[in-house]
Formats: structure tokens, C-alpha cells, sequence
């Protein structure tokens, strides 16, 4: 199957510092990927479509100056959280489609987000 | 706006029991599919449902999907402890966003 990475997979970082995460699609090209955060036992919410070559979606409540996305490349997709404060601290998984057009969606391994 | 109900919330099961987890949708779904995330993991892709009233099995796992294209459900006979984790469905949109259910996670004691 397609595989995604994701990096870092851990990260601490103090109260109003910017942390950057990268998630890439290690044997296939990505057009879309997708970026979500989980808190603890709760189910994957979607913060935004990253969209190669243009800029990405965010769905409602997500603040589009604070989780900066940039999806460079068909294989990289970033993202920043600036000025991060304790609530940020979640769990940031990133997803690509292996194939466009609503077919299953390979998800990274996640980045554990501290912010103390 | 896209909403799937997933119940039960948990389940803690024997060694050797079965275990369903259903999923509910407000609209009529193009099609479905099911998620498997292990404690600590990620998200993994088991499934994908399209045609009203389908069935598929994968060894012990059977995954169906309503006649409507509203509900949709995963069965697991005769659970083993290797299938501990929280189980998603998930809701695809024609721009490749997938809804997620709110999970169930699924608790087997040897």
C-alpha cells in the first residue's frame, strides 16, 4: 500500500513558539492532502484540505493564521502552528488519497503536539 | 451539513465474542468506508462500501451497507485480542474529505 511519513512524530515546544510538521508521500504523487487534529479518545477532525500549487481549505473554526498550510510539492505537505499555547497540545495526523475522487486515504503516522 | 452517528461509543468484550459497531448518516451516502486505528497508531484504511446492500468479508470482519445507503455496519465474530483499537467509519465527499464517525472502541479481555 501507499505509504505516508510524517514528521516529527513528537515534539514539546513552550508557550508561544511556532512548530512546523511535515507530512510527505513517500511513493506516490499527492494533489490532496488532508490535515487533522484528535484529542484524546475522540474521533479525527478535519482542519483543512491542503491543496498542491494553491491555497488550502479550512473547514469552520479553524483559524487559517494559526495553522498555516503549505503543500509545496506533490509528495510534501506542511504544517505550522504559530504562536502555540497549551491547547494546541493534540495529536496532528496528516492524509493523502492514493487516487483522487473520494478512494481510501493513507494517513501518516501523527505528531504528538506538547505545547507547556 | 454531512453527519455520521456512530454507536456504540465503547464495547468491552470476552476473548471469543462478536462485536458490531453501526453507523447512522443524515443523508444517503455515495459510499462508506472503515477505518481501523490501533491505541497510540494511526488511522488505517480496511474498507470501502458502494453498492446498496453489499457485503464484504475479510477473514473474521464483515462489513455491510444498508439498502438505503444510510447505515452501515462492521462485524467481528469471534473477537481476538489482536483487534483491540477504535474502529471509524467514515464518510467520503466527491472533494476527498472524509466525515468521520465518532469511533468505537473496542476492548477484548483475554
Amino acid at each position: 500500500g501507499a505509504v505516508v511519513s510524517q514528521h516529527p512524530s513528537r515534539v514539546i515546544c513552550k508557550s508561544g513558539t511556532s512548530v512546523k510538521i511535515e507530512c510527505r508521500s513517500l511513493d506516490f504523487q499527492a494533489t490532496t492532502m488532508f490535515w487533522y487534529r484528535q484529542f484524546p479518545k475522540q474521533s479525527l477532525m478535519l482542519m483543512a484540505t491542503s491543496n498542491e500549487g494553491s491555497k488550502a481549505t479550512y473547514e469552520q473554526g479553524v483559524e487559517k493564521d494559526k495553522f498555516l498550510i503549505n503543500h509545496a510539492s506533490l509528495t510534501l505537505s506542511t504544517l505550522t502552528v504559530t504562536s502555540a499555547h497549551p491547547e494546541d497540545s493534540s495529536f496532528y495526523i496528516c492524509s493523502a488519497e492514493y487516487r483522487q475522487g473520494g478512494y481510501e486515504q493513507y494517513f501518516g503516522p501523527g505528531t504528538r503536539l506538547t505545547v507547556t | 451539513g454531512q453527519q455520521v452517528m456512530q454507536i456504540p461509543q465503547y464495547q468491552h468484550v470476552q476473548e471469543g465474542e462478536d462485536f458490531t459497531t453501526y453507523c447512522n448518516s443524515s443523508t444517503t451516502l455515495s459510499n462508506i468506508q472503515w477505518y481501523k486505528q490501533r491505541p497510540g497508531g494511526h488511522p488505517v484504511f480496511l474498507i470501502q462500501l458502494v453498492k446498496s446492500g453489499e457485503v464484504k468479508k475479510q477473514k473474521r470482519l464483515t462489513f455491510q451497507f444498508g439498502e438505503a445507503k444510510k447505515n452501515s455496519s462492521l462485524h467481528i465474530t469471534a473477537t481476538q485480542t489482536t483487534d483491540v483499537g477504535t474502529y471509524f467509519c467514515a464518510e467520503p465527499s466527491n472533494t476527498g474529505k472524509l466525515i468521520f464517525g465518532q469511533g468505537t472502541t473496542l476492548q477484548v479481555k483475554p
